[in-house]
């Protein structure tokens, strides 16, 4: 079946650190793919998505790129701030919504 | 973005007894609504698909007499936690799907942390 793998974290960085959180997907078809966030005691809020290979979806700094040959779409962002700390998860959508195990990312001041 | 609210944010009840969540899409008609049940080490574990007017389709492993789900208008789906234990203590979360909406993408309520003391 479907499924979804994304780094382990925790991932702590310095503000302005350059980020990337690894995410591969296997699918028999062809997903939309997504990354939300989560920040604590909240439910998830869709980041950035990308409908079809090649297709890159950005957001408030934060891009990712749906790469059909790797079956990849990591997530980036050139200069991280305190207020990026949260929890990213990797998701991939067909008839439902498959799920990463979420990384948690510390940004230090 | 869509709205989708959940009800309530957070409760305590005592083991045995029923608890009922609600999750409303606020500003669109979602005949699809997913449950999630996450753990304390983060990850989101699908427990069944919501679908308006049927019965609601369960993940393995998961026990439909335990959860409940009744998904009875296109704006809202119920999960009743059945004589609830301690070890049912987690963050629920529902999602659904804006049909009429560009992406496939789901749109969360802000969950319900639940503690059966």
């Amino acid at each position: 079946g479907n499924s979804v793998t994304q780094m382990e974290g925790p991932v702590t960085l310095s503000e302005e650190a350059f980020l990337t959180i690894n995410c591969t997907y296997t699918a028999t078809g062809y997903p939309s793919l997504f990354w939300y966030v989560q920040y604590p005691g909240e439910g998830l809020q869709l980041l950035l998505k990308a409908t079809k290979a090649d297709d890159k979806g950005s957001n408030k700094g934060f891009e990712a790129t749906y790469r059909k040959e790797t079956t990849s779409f990591h997530l980036e962002k050139g200069s991280v701030q305190v207020s990026d700390s949260a929890v990213y998860f990797c998701a991939l959508s067909d008839d439902k919504i498959i799920f990463g195990k979420g990384t948690r990312l510390h940004i230090l001041p | 973005g869509a709205v989708v609210s959940q009800h309530p944010s957070r409760v305590i009840c005592k083991s045995g007894t029923s608890v009922k969540i609600e999750c409303r899409s606020l500003d669109f008609q979602a005949t699809t609504m997913f449950w999630y049940r996450q753990f304390p080490k983060q990850s989101l574990m699908l427990m069944a698909t919501s679908n308006e007017g049927s019965k609601a389709t369960y993940e393995q492993g998961v026990e439909k007499d335990k959860f409940l789900i009744n998904h009875a208008s296109l704006t809202l789906s119920t999960l009743t936690v059945t004589s609830a234990h301690p070890e049912d203590s987690s963050f629920y979360i529902c999602s659904a799907r804006d049909p009429t909406g560009e992406g496939t993408e789901a749109f969360f309520g802000q969950g319900t942390r639940l503690t059966v003391v």
